[in-house]
């Protein structure tokens, strides 16, 4: 079975200073997606960044960039020159064909990250 | 163009009663999504819908859960007897095709007491 592991599940970082959130996987398929979805306190969920396995290059979306290693299975997420409006909730996932036509989401729990003025 | 909307944003029900949660997806959107948060745990897949037909409900834990997406616009989802374990932010997502990124809906947390 598909898993994701986000082992920090808090994480506080400097306002304008550099943070990185963890995420490993577990898969034995060879096509997949993984992504960065953020939650802000009491609002909606939404994509930060996406990244297709069969792609080397690195991932980046402004201040947002990812460090995928394949190999290692692992996907952290890199956010630059932090802003007070980055402190959200992180969820890592993960996507396949599940063989049913369906590409359903596997989530990590989380990581909540604070960001200090 | 409006988002994902859910109703309620929270409801506080009793063990053994029903209730009866809704998504609307974006317009347009085929594909619709339920997933579920329990406390403490991951966000974990319950069902996708294509149009009005079920694509993959591997996901809902029993019987207890139906889902419906009647003319394949917005969706139902009812818990019917609740228990306490069913506590938690059921999140609906809508994508336009299955590759495409799904969009979010705020979520419904529900209390069973």
């Amino acid at each position: 079975a598909q898993t994701v592991t986000q082992s920090q599940p808090e994480m506080s970082v400097q306002e304008a200073e550099t943070v990185t959130l963890s995420c490993t996987y577990d898969t034995s398929e060879s096509d997949y997606y993984l992504f960065w979805y953020k939650q802000p306190p009491s609002r909606q969920m939404i994509l930060v960044i996406r990244q297709e396995a069969y792609k080397q290059q690195n991932a980046t979306e402004n201040r947002f960039s990812v460090n995928f290693q394949k190999a290692a299975k692992s996907f952290s997420l890199k956010i630059s020159d932090s802003q007070l409006g980055d402190a959200a909730m992180y969820f890592c996932a993960y996507k396949f064909n599940s063989g049913a036509g369906s590409y359903q989401l596997t989530f990590g729990k989380g990581t909540k990250l604070s960001v200090i003025p | 163009e409006a988002g994902v909307t859910q109703f309620p944003s929270h409801s506080v029900i009793e063990k053994g009663q029903t209730v009866t949660l809704r998504c609307d997806p974006i317009s347009g959107h085929d594909n619709l999504y339920w997933y579920r948060r329990v406390m403490g745990k991951e966000i974990k897949f319950l069902l996708h819908f294509v149009k009005e037909s079920k694509q993959d409900e591997s996901g809902m834990p029993n019987n207890r859960f139906l889902a419906e997406r009647t003319g394949g616009t917005y969706s139902t989802l009812k818990v019917q007897p609740a228990e306490l374990e069913d506590s938690g932010v059921y999140f609906c997502a809508s994508s336009q095709a299955v590759m495409r990124e799904q969009y979010f809906g705020p979520g419904t947390r529900l209390t069973v007491t």
